[in-house]
């Protein structure tokens, strides 16, 4: 079945530093690829998605590239701010039939320090 | 747009009781989906409708727990009788096609803790 795999968290960073969160999946077909963030008290927002081999999702300066060779989609983000303290969860959708349900990793917890 | 509405926002309910949860998708969203997410994990599909058909309903625990979506729009999900485990966030979400590539829209959840 398919699954999806993040890096252990959390993680803690200063202000401008270099992001890279880890993310490799396992799916049957070629699935689309995605990248939703988590606020506090808010609900799930799409982040970016790619939905094919080598296209690059990017949105607020994060970018993810999706490498099928290596079956990763990890998240980068060049200088991370305080607002972007946050859970980010990388999912894959498989689109079997009519089947169309993101399987979600299992999130992982980003918090900028000023 | 409007998003996606649920309600209520927050549950307490003791275990062996029932409760339920509403979801309003955006408006021409024909596939809508129930997620549980428990704390520390990432969300589960409990259920996908299309219209008011049922997609996949596989994880849906169908003892205790059920779901309907009538005329296409609205939709409930319950559980009855509850029990500890099911302390979870309850998300709904929907898309515009069946597939959606286009990704997904997510409501705020309801949070159920069972004591």
């Amino acid at each position: 079945g398919n699954s999806v795999t993040q890096m252990e968290g959390p993680v803690t960073l200063s202000e401008e530093a270099f992001l890279t969160i880890n993310c490799t999946y396992t799916a049957t077909g070629y699935p689309s690829l995605f990248w939703y963030v988590q606020y506090p008290g808010e609900g799930l927002q799409l982040l970016l998605k790619a939905t094919k081999a080598d296209d690059k999702g990017s949105n607020k300066g994060f970018e993810a590239t999706y490498r099928k060779e290596t079956t990763s989609f990890h998240l980068e983000k060049g200088s991370v701010q305080v607002s972007d303290s946050a859970v980010y969860f990388c999912a894959l959708s498989d689109f079997t039939g009519a089947n169309s349900k993101l399987t979600f990793g299992k999130g992982i917890t980003l918090s900028v320090r000023p | 747009e409007a998003g996606v509405a649920q309600s209520p926002r927050y549950k307490i309910i003791e275990k062996r009781q029932s409760v339920a949860f509403w979801c309003n998708p955006i408006s021409g969203h024909a596939t809508l989906y129930w997620y549980q997410q428990i704390l520390g994990q990432g969300p589960k599909l409990l259920i996908q409708f299309q219209n008011n058909g049922v997609v996949d309903d596989s994880q849906l625990p169908k003892d205790r727990f059920s779901a309907e979506r009538l005329k296409g729009v609205d939709s409930t999900l319950k559980i009855q009788p509850a029990k500890l485990e099911d302390s979870a966030v309850y998300l709904c979400a929907s898309s515009l096609g069946l597939q959606g590539v286009e990704g997904y829209t997510f409501g705020s959840g309801t949070r159920l803790t069972v004591v």
